[in-house]
């Protein structure tokens, strides 16, 4: 079975600064998807960003990058610039591929509740 | 573009009384997922649908049953709730084919309390 995990239950940023958030992951599979997602209190779960295991290239979404290590099984998120409405619980998640179909469910990492000081 | 809608927002049942959570997808996405959240974890996969038939089910009881409509609207149904039932349920929906199928979008979420 797949697993995630984010091993940073919290972590802080001063406003304008950077931060990086760690997740690994565990599959025997070739084809697959990562995720980061951004929680608010809002409840709503939000997608910040998608990675596809067989692209080389880290995606990118503004002040959103990510560092994507296949070989490591590792997928951690780069926010620069923070801004206060950074702040939010961060889940990383992992699904497998599935032919360009929507089958298939997430599997998610613990979180990691980020915090931006003004 | 109307995005994933949930109701109720909030839900407030007692032990042994069964509850029913709604969800409507996001405009053109016709596979529907549901993940319980426990607060302060990690959304936990219950079941996804797709053409009104479940087709993928995690580690859940048999009192967590769900439908899709041919509208591709779900429900989620729990039987004989328990205490530990009290979490987030969120409802993500996806397109079966085309433009990022891969990629959940999620509502809102339903709190239940079970008390």
């Amino acid at each position: 079975a797949q697993t995630v995990t984010q091993s940073q239950p919290e972590m802080s940023v001063q406003e304008a600064e950077t931060v990086t958030l760690s997740c690994t992951y565990d599959t025997s599979e070739s084809d697959y998807y990562l995720f980061w997602y951004k929680q608010p209190p809002s409840r709503q779960m939000i997608l910040v960003i998608r990675q596809e295991a067989y692209k080389q290239q880290n995606a990118t979404e503004n002040r959103f990058s990510v560092n994507f290590q296949k070989a490591a099984k590792s997928f951690s998120l780069k926010i620069s610039d923070s801004q206060l409405g950074d702040a939010a619980m961060y889940f990383c998640a992992y699904r497998r591929g599935a032919g360009g179909t929507s089958y298939g469910k997430l599997t998610f990492g613990q979180g990691t509740i980020l915090t931006v000081h003004p | 573009d109307a995005g994933v809608t949930q109701s109720p927002t909030h839900l407030i049942k007692t032990r042994g009384q069964q509850v029913t959570l709604r969800c409507s997808p996001k405009s053109g996405h016709d596979t529907v997922s549901w993940y319980q959240q426990a607060l302060g974890q990690g959304p936990q996969f219950i079941f996804q649908y797709y053409e009104e038939e479940e087709r993928q089910r995690g580690n859940f009881p048999d009192r967590f049953s769900g439908h899709q409509f041919p509208n591709y609207s779900s429900e989620l149904n729990v039987n004989a709730l328990l205490l530990g039932d009290s979490a987030l349920y969120l409802c993500a929906s996806s397109p079966e084919a085309g433009w990022i199928p891969d990629t959940q979008y999620f509502g809102p979420g339903t709190r239940l309390t079970v008390l």
